[in-house]
């Protein structure tokens, strides 16, 4: 069975502390992807990020960068230089191939405090 | 944006009643997703479709049924709803031209409160 953890419920930092994210997805599959969704207190849920597992690299975008350790199938998300608008739920989510079917996290409650 | 609309945003009802919520998209797009989302269990997947007339049921899918005749509308619906249904409700679509690249894409959610 495929498993996805968010351990941190809850991560305060002021502003522009880094903040970073974990998330392991436990399965037997040799290649699937994971997303990242940002969740503010409106309530849309905005996609912010994908990763392939066979993806060796570790990549920035902007303020955001994600690490990924194959070994521990842990994907780490970075929010750099964090600023208020990044308050926001933040959601891993990974998926096979086949149908594109997301598997959520319990999701990471992020407060940015001026 | 991807253009996603979801009615009604807003409902309340009572237990028992049957209940339909639709999900519109513009993007012509194969894939639709229900989810919906309680305190505590993140988001979970209902039913999705992955073509006109063509569903699948998803990890929670009890009490739900789909129903997909245009490829711009999946609807999703309660024939008797229950308190225990009470969620905010998600609509996803994605292209479907290959896991590689593809992403899925929400709407802005119907919060849904049965009485």
């Amino acid at each position: 069975a495929q498993k996805v953890t968010q351990a941190q419920t809850e991560i305060s930092v002021v502003e522009k502390e880094d903040v970073t994210l974990d998330c392991v997805y436990e399965t037997r599959d040799t290649t699937y992807y994971l997303f990242w969704y940002k969740q503010p207190p409106s309530g849309e849920l905005v996609f912010l990020i994908r990763r392939n597992s066979f993806d060796e690299q570790n990549e920035i975008s902007g303020r955001y960068s994600w690490n990924f350790q194959k070994s521990t199938s842990s994907f780490n998300f970075t929010i750099t230089a964090s600023q208020v608008v990044d308050s926001a739920v933040y959601f891993c989510a990974p998926t096979k191939a086949a149908g594109n079917k997301l598997t959520f996290g319990g999701g990471t409650r992020v407060l940015v405090k001026p | 944006d991807a253009g996603i609309t979801q009615s009604p945003r807003h409902k309340v009802t009572e237990t028992g009643t049957p209940v339909t919520l639709r999900c519109h998209q513009t993007e012509n797009h194969r894939y639709m997703y229900w989810y919906r989302q309680d305190p505590g269990h993140g988001l979970r997947l209902i039913h999705y479709s992955y073509g006109v007339k063509d569903t699948d049921k998803g990890e929670v899918s009890d009490g739900y049924s789909v129903s997909r005749s245009k490829t711009e509308d999946f609807l999703l619906t309660l024939e008797s709803a229950t308190s225990s249904q009470t969620s905010v409700y998600f609509c996803a679509i994605s292209s479907g031209f290959g896991a590689s690249t593809d992403t899925q894409y929400f709407g802005p959610g119907t919060r849904l409160t049965v009485l």
